[in-house]
């Protein structure tokens, strides 16, 4: 069942922009990761953030978790076209952690 | 690095016909999934297999089935492909370890069902 959802469905954003988006979920997690699609591709792992943890960061990747509002933000700054993808978040629940839930993911444009 | 590798990139099948999408991975990971992917709809697991001839229905596993003989291969097969099977098929793997909970995709299979 689909437990994450990703806001906004699109996003065009300017090359050196930030670009956020959002993703929501419904029940309590262990974990929360988010991951990056090239069109046509598999999807990449970008992140990983627990559930006893606030916030991360990963070269220019920046990853917020509010387990009280059930939600998630990943934020990209200073973006490359090579960015321009399609990100998915994905939870674990806590019964079962290697089974993930994804969103129908926020795509991304960067425009040179 | 963790390889995951897909039988094929694009298949084209007829409706009736049973078809078999392959996964195969280089290192010895328990854990292999089936996702398929359709638009707006993101990503959701048709079955997983957790160990050799070890099974476990995903959300969706409905006019599937799967094969686990050996640990490094985890087959999907579409017993009698239908037309609402035409979807991108996602294989992912978990590495054992600090790393388990990350997964790792396979390229993906584009199935066309005529």
């Amino acid at each position: 069942s689909q437990q994450g959802e990703e806001d906004p469905q699109a996003l065009s954003i300017q090359e050196g922009e930030n670009a956020t988006m959002n993703c929501s979920y419904k029940t309590s997690i262990n974990n929360l990761q988010w991951y990056r699609q090239n069109s046509g591709r598999g999807l990449v792992h970008l992140i990983l953030i627990r559930s006893n943890e606030r916030e991360k960061h990963s070269g220019r990747l920046r990853v917020t978790l509010d387990t009280s509002k059930k939600s998630s933000s990943l934020l990209i700054t200073a973006s490359r076209e090579a960015d321009t993808a399609s990100y998915f978040c994905a939870t674990a629940r806590p019964s079962n952690d290697y089974k993930l839930s994804f969103g129908a993911g926020t795509t991304v444009t960067v425009r040179a | 690095d963790v390889k995951v590798t897909q039988s094929s990139r694009y298949l084209v099948k007829r409706t009736g016909e049973k078809v078999f999408l392959e996964c195969v991975q280089d290192m010895d990971h328990e854990n292999m999934f089936w996702y398929r992917q359709d638009p707006g709809l993101g990503l959701r697991l048709i079955y997983f297999s957790y160990d050799v001839k070890m099974k476990e229905k995903g959300d969706i596993p409905e006019g599937y089935s799967v094969s686990r003989e050996k640990k490094e291969r985890f087959s999907l097969i579409l017993e009698s492909a239908s037309t609402n099977q035409t979807s991108m098929y996602l294989c992912a793997i978990t590495s054992p370890g600090t790393a388990r909970e990350t997964q790792y995709f396979g390229p993906g299979t584009r199935l066309l069902v005529l």
